[in-house]
């Protein structure tokens, strides 16, 4: 069975500077996606960015990056000029590309960005 | 278009009653699944249904069950509470692409809890 694990309960930065967030997990599939999810105090999930396990090149999206390393089964995410409106929940999530329907999630990581 | 939509969003229930959760979904989605998010837990996966008339177990199925009847609407009801069950229940849909490129839209979330 898939694991994915967030091994940082809570995280710090100052704004306007970068912070990475962790995530490993374990399969055996070598087909997959991986994602990661913000969750600020209004508790409504927001997709922050999106990985297909069979490309190499890591995906941005705007202030948002990530590290895909998939010999490692690491996927960090990366957020740039901290802005007060990051702080918030960040999930890792994965998903087989075939057969299972089910999301599996980790246990999250709480971004406080200081002012 | 109103996304995912769930009924109630807070619920104070008393040991052993019972409820119904509901859950919509106005973008044609065949996948719906039924996480709940406890603190530390992440979202646990309780059932899901890859389409009308179809459900599956998650994670942690015990003392809940779910039906949909109507491919935009996937009821979770518990039917005697326990405090066990208090938590934040959130609802997503996908749409069920093969490959599973698909991102999962989520409602606003209910938050219960059973006295």
């Amino acid at each position: 069975a898939q694991t994915v694990t967030q091994s940082q309960p809570e995280m710090s930065v100052q704004e306007a500077e970068t912070v990475t967030l962790s995530c490993t997990y374990d399969t055996s599939e070598s087909d997959y996606y991986l994602f990661w999810y913000k969750q600020p105090p209004s508790r409504q999930m927001i997709l922050v960015i999106r990985q297909e396990a069979y490309k190499q090149q890591n995906a941005t999206e705007n202030r948002f990056s990530v590290n895909f390393q998939k010999a490692a089964k690491s996927f960090s995410l990366k957020i740039s000029d901290s802005q007060l409106g990051d702080a918030a929940m960040y999930f890792c999530a994965y998903r087989s590309a075939w057969g299972t329907y089910k999301y599996i999630f980790g246990t999250g990581t709480r971004l406080k960005v200081l002012a | 278009n109103a996304g995912v939509t769930q009924t109630p969003k807070f619920r104070v229930l008393k040991t052993g009653q019972s409820m119904t959760l509901l859950c919509a979904q106005d973008m044609n989605h065949e996948y719906m699944y039924w996480y709940r998010q406890d603190p530390g837990m992440g979202l646990r996966l309780i059932h899901y249904s890859v389409g009308e008339g179809t459900t599956a177990k998650g994670e942690v199925p015990d003392g809940y069950n779910v039906s949909r009847l109507k491919k935009q609407n996937f009821l979770l009801g518990l039917e005697s509470a326990a405090p066990s069950q208090t938590s934040v229940y959130f609802c997503a849909s996908t749409r069920g692409l093969a490959g599973g490129a698909d991102t999962q839209y989520f409602g606003p979330g209910t938050r219960l809890t059973v006295l």
